[in-house]
């Protein structure tokens, strides 16, 4: 079954609007999640690593003013598009490492966001 | 940075064995991961070296040669559904583990 949750798949809302994106981990307590980017056609960009607790971490030349992270308890983090324009149109996707050493990540199933 | 280069499109038939190779530019990962990505949808986990070497997944293989900066993915008895993406990534950052990708190639298997 899924190890990760992840809504809305789909969002299409007018430019302005803040939007809001669950990640849930399903199986197991997860105090680190990360948030991905991906544009048609590309590869998955590493946009800010969630820390359950503290603040999370972005990567280099993600705004984060513009990405709100929060990572509440040891089974949500959620990403907030705020003022979302046109170019933020993108396929977010959200993962979590399993447990114990070298275990690979799991992914939701992502989020298209179109904005108009 | 890092950077991690792979062929945009590969092109096989059906029953044939592919590879898909992988160059990185970078230090201090802790293993090169295998991802397939179908249209639309999420990455789901194929192979993962922490190692030199080959590691085998039944059709799926996975190669990497710290040495060489190199590493593929090798996929024998194609079938239709193998069309799809394929990234490999590196795992950094110490507990974190986050993953850098590396560019995708897509897979076009043909009858």
């Amino acid at each position: 079954g899924a190890v990760v949750s992840q809504h809305p798949s789909r969002v299409i809302c007018k430019s302005g609007t803040s939007v809001k994106i669950e990640c849930r981990s399903l199986d197991f307590q997860a105090t680190t999640m990360f948030w991905y980017r991906q544009f048609p056609k590309q590869s998955l960009m590493l946009m800010a690593t969630s820390n359950e607790g503290s603040k999370a971490t972005y990567e280099q030349g993600v705004e984060k003013d513009k990405f709100l992270i929060n990572h509440a308890s040891l089974t949500l983090s959620t990403l907030t598009v705020t003022s979302a324009h046109p170019e933020d149109s993108s396929f977010y996707i959200c993962s979590v490492r399993g447990q114990g050493g070298n275990q690979p990540q799991h992914f939701g199933d992502g989020t298209r966001l179109s904005i108009l | 940075g890092q950077s991690l280069e792979q062929p945009s499109e590969v092109t096989a038939v059906e029953g044939a064995i592919v590879q898909i190779n992988c160059t990185y530019q970078t230090s201090g990962f802790y293993g090169l991961s295998w991802y397939q990505q179908h249209d639309g949808g999420a990455p789901t986990f194929l192979s993962y070296n922490a190692l030199d070497g080959l590691e085998e997944t039944g059709r799926f293989s996975s190669f990497l040669s710290r040495s060489d900066s190199y590493g593929y993915l090798l996929l024998q008895e194609l079938q239709m559904k193998d069309s799809a993406s394929y990234f490999c990534s590196l795992a950094y950052g110490g507990a974190t583990n986050k993953l850098i990708f590396g560019t995708g190639t897509l897979l076009a298997v043909q009858p």
